[in-house]
């Protein structure tokens, strides 16, 4: 299966500001998905990312405040845009699947965000 | 809709003891089933799965099998280990163009010596 690195592994940012991260994945894979797990919760999907347009976003979520770009197969990148400290969460990007059901899908190691 | 409901943690056991963590899932469609594991610091790692009823999905120990009819999806392992120590999560997935996992909220396992 497919290894995700990403980065940044942590980062502590000013309110107001702005992080992007970032996940390669080291072969080609159909989809992506970026996800945020907050303090002892569980994890949400925030966007499906697509190859090539513009992502899908799940309710609660908009691409202004999370945008997401995937130029291509193996790479795709996450915005926190205007940050506060309810961004605080670790974020996580996922990919995989070649649309057969049941494919497990591979995790990055995550990033660790804390807002101040 | 989609949901997956886990067993409250957190969960604390002695080594060798038996481990059972209730899933159970709400499905529109026909899901597949996972297990994951976060161990401390680090990202969640594929543990093991099933994609349909009565498959027994095992790995490191675990399994866990689809049961159609009790809608579950049950973790057990028969001795732990203190490196059994992480947060496991329950998901489903189902192919409505594009396949999403639905988590549950994440049982925290301890492992005591």
């Amino acid at each position: 299966s497919a290894v995700i690195s990403q980065k940044p592994s942590r980062d502590i940012c000013q309110r107001g500001t702005s992080l992007t991260i970032q996940c390669q994945v080291d072969s080609q894979v159909t989809m992506m998905f970026w996800y945020r797990q907050q303090p002892g919760q569980s994890l949400t999907l925030i966007a499906t990312a697509n190859q090539g347009s513009e992502a899908t976003y799940e309710s609660g979520f908009v691409i202004d405040k999370f945008p997401i770009s995937r130029p291509n197969l193996t790479f795709s990148t996450l915005t926190v845009s205007n940050m506060s400290p309810e961004d605080s969460s670790i974020y996580l990007c996922s990919g995989g699947g070649q649309g057969a059901q049941g494919y497990g899908y591979t995790f990055g190691s995550g990033t660790r965000l804390t807002v101040v | 809709g989609n949901s997956v409901t886990q067993m409250e943690g957190p969960v604390t056991l002695s080594e060798e003891a038996f481990l059972t963590i209730n899933c159970t899932y709400t499905a529109t469609g026909y899901p597949s089933l996972f297990w994951y594991v976060q161990y401390p610091g680090e990202g969640l790692q594929l543990l093991l799965k099933a994609t349909k009823a009565d498959d027994k999905g095992s790995n490191k120990g675990f399994e866990a099998t689809y049961r159609k009819e009790t809608t579950s999806f049950h973790l057990e392992k028969g001795s732990v280990q203190v490196s059994d120590s992480a947060v496991y999560f329950c998901a489903l997935s189902v192919i409505q163009g594009a396949q999403k996992l639905v988590f549950g909220q994440g049982t925290r396992l301890t492992i005591n010596p």
